[in-house]
């Protein structure tokens, strides 16, 4: 099966800078890595995610980058704000069979942005 | 959107009693719903994988005669936690994919069970 490692698992940063949180997964097959945000006591949502055929995406002050043959992929945040702590979770998706696809989730990341 | 609804938010049972929840897709069909359990701090563990119409997927180590899953339309899961003991307490939170969709997850808001 796969296995998802993220770091760091706490991550601290002043406002207004970046943060960068990375995960490696263990089986190449996995072709979808979403990235999701998890506010206290409330569910994920999903923020960005990316396909095994791009290397990097952007969307506004979110980005996601993938090295397929390093097996790692990133989420980085620029001109963090203070809504922006929450817990991330980053994810590796690997078809199963029949259909169906499962996800496998990093252990988490709690960033706090510092006002 | 994409919107997946969860009931109920909160549960306060006593030991040996049976809990059931249910995870619905608002406005889209789910060919596939994911169960998860979330303990605190920690990240979600997968328990089982419900196709429409079949039996469940469950993940090593989760009983199958504990945590009865049925997914009985395309749109609606349930979880049904039987003979809870105070272990069982922790978030519990669905997700479902689009049928025919690609591999995006939409979260429930998750159930909150203690079992005292």
């Amino acid at each position: 099966g796969e296995n998802v490692e993220q770091h760091p698992s706490t991550l601290s940063v002043q406002e207004g800078d970046s943060a960068v949180i990375k995960c490696t997964y263990s089986d190449s097959a996995s072709n979808y890595f979403p990235w999701y945000k998890q506010e206290l006591g409330k569910r994920p949502q999903l923020i960005i995610d990316i396909r095994s055929n791009v290397g990097e995406k952007k969307d506004q002050r979110i980005a996601v980058t993938l090295n397929k043959t390093a097996k790692h992929f990133s989420l980085h945040i620029t001109e963090t704000q203070p809504e922006d702590s929450a817990v991330y979770f980053c994810a590796a998706t690997l078809y199963s069979g029949a259909g169906s696809y499962q996800l496998t989730f990093g252990k988490g990341t709690k960033l706090s942005v510092i006002p | 959107g994409a919107v997946v609804s969860q009931h109920p938010s909160w549960v306060i049972c006593k030991s040996g009693t049976s809990v059931k929840i249910e995870c619905r897709s608002l406005d889209f069909q789910a060919t596939t719903m994911f169960w998860y359990r979330q303990f605190p701090k920690q990240s979600l563990m997968l328990m089982a994988t419900s196709n429409e119409g079949s039996k469940a997927t469950y993940e090593q180590g989760v009983e199958k005669d504990k945590f009865l899953i049925n997914h009985a339309s395309l749109t609606l899961s349930t979880l049904t936690v039987t003979s809870a003991h105070p272990e069982d307490s922790s978030f519990y939170i669905c997700s479902a994919r689009r049928a025919g969709g690609p591999e995006t997850q939409y979260f429930g808001p998750g159930t909150r069970l203690l079992v005292l």
